[in-house]
């Protein structure tokens, strides 16, 4: 199984500022990465798939990037509502279906 | 638009099973596959298995093999989960997702139920 580390495991950010959140696969997989939001009792929300797609209607302070086994998720300015918990999520190699194990994006 | 509506939370004992289901809308229902994913309190995002809604193939995760059934009606775009031998541990919010195909053995989820509260405790 293809394992995924997610770091840091939080952060603290004010509005404005610039956020990243890195994923390591534990071996390589094609930019085959999806990124997700969570707020706190809800549902996650997809974000980008193909490590640096952006899904429809997503806005575009959200990018992604990376190749092989890193990866990383930014937020080009931090808006309010960006607070939450950030998932990646491989599909190179399924089943298993694996996630990294959250970032969660504090209020500084 | 898409839409997946899951059935109401669950109080179960230790030792029985639970059945949540999650009713699509908004798309043709036999063209995606559904994963099911569960959270613990506090805890982060778990696969628990994956069906075709297209032919009822399925995948489950290894820790929970025997344990789990998937299953879906096509008649009313409705998938279920049948988890059994409840234990405290299996306590989560059980989530459906819609399953877009990227690759030839992988997947994303595109669509996400409001989850499904599952206490277990005695």
């Amino acid at each position: 199984d293809i394992q995924m580390t997610q770091s840091p495991s939080s952060l603290s950010a004010s509005v404005g500022d610039r956020v990243t959140i890195t994923c390591r696969a534990s071996q390589g997989i094609s930019n085959s990465l999806a990124w997700y939001q969570q707020k706190p009792g809800k549902a996650p929300k997809l974000l980008l798939y193909a490590a640096s797609r952006l899904e429809s209607g997503v806005p575009s302070r959200f990018s992604g990037s990376g190749s092989g086994t890193d990866y990383t998720l930014t937020i080009s300015s931090l808006q309010p509502e960006d607070f939450a918990t950030y998932y990646c999520q491989q599909y190179y190699s399924t089943p298993p279906l694996t996630f990294g194990g959250g970032t969660k994006v504090e209020i500084k | 638009q898409v839409q997946l509506v899951q059935s109401g939370a669950e109080v179960k004992k230790p030792g029985a099973s639970v059945k949540v289901s999650c009713k699509a809308s908004g798309y043709t229902f036999t063209s995606y596959g559904i994963s099911w994913v569960r959270q613990a309190p506090g805890q982060g995002l778990e696969w628990m298995g994956w069906i075709s809604a297209y032919n009822g193939n399925t995948n489950y995760a290894q820790k929970l093999q025997g344990r789990v059934t998937m299953t879906t009606d096509t008649s009313t775009s409705t998938a279920y989960m049948e988890l059994r031998s409840l234990r405290s541990d299996d306590t989560a919010v059980y989530y459906c997702a819609r399953s877009r195909t990227a690759t030839s053995s992988g997947w994303y989820l595109d669509y996400w139920g409001q989850g499904t509260l599952v206490t277990v405790s005695s």
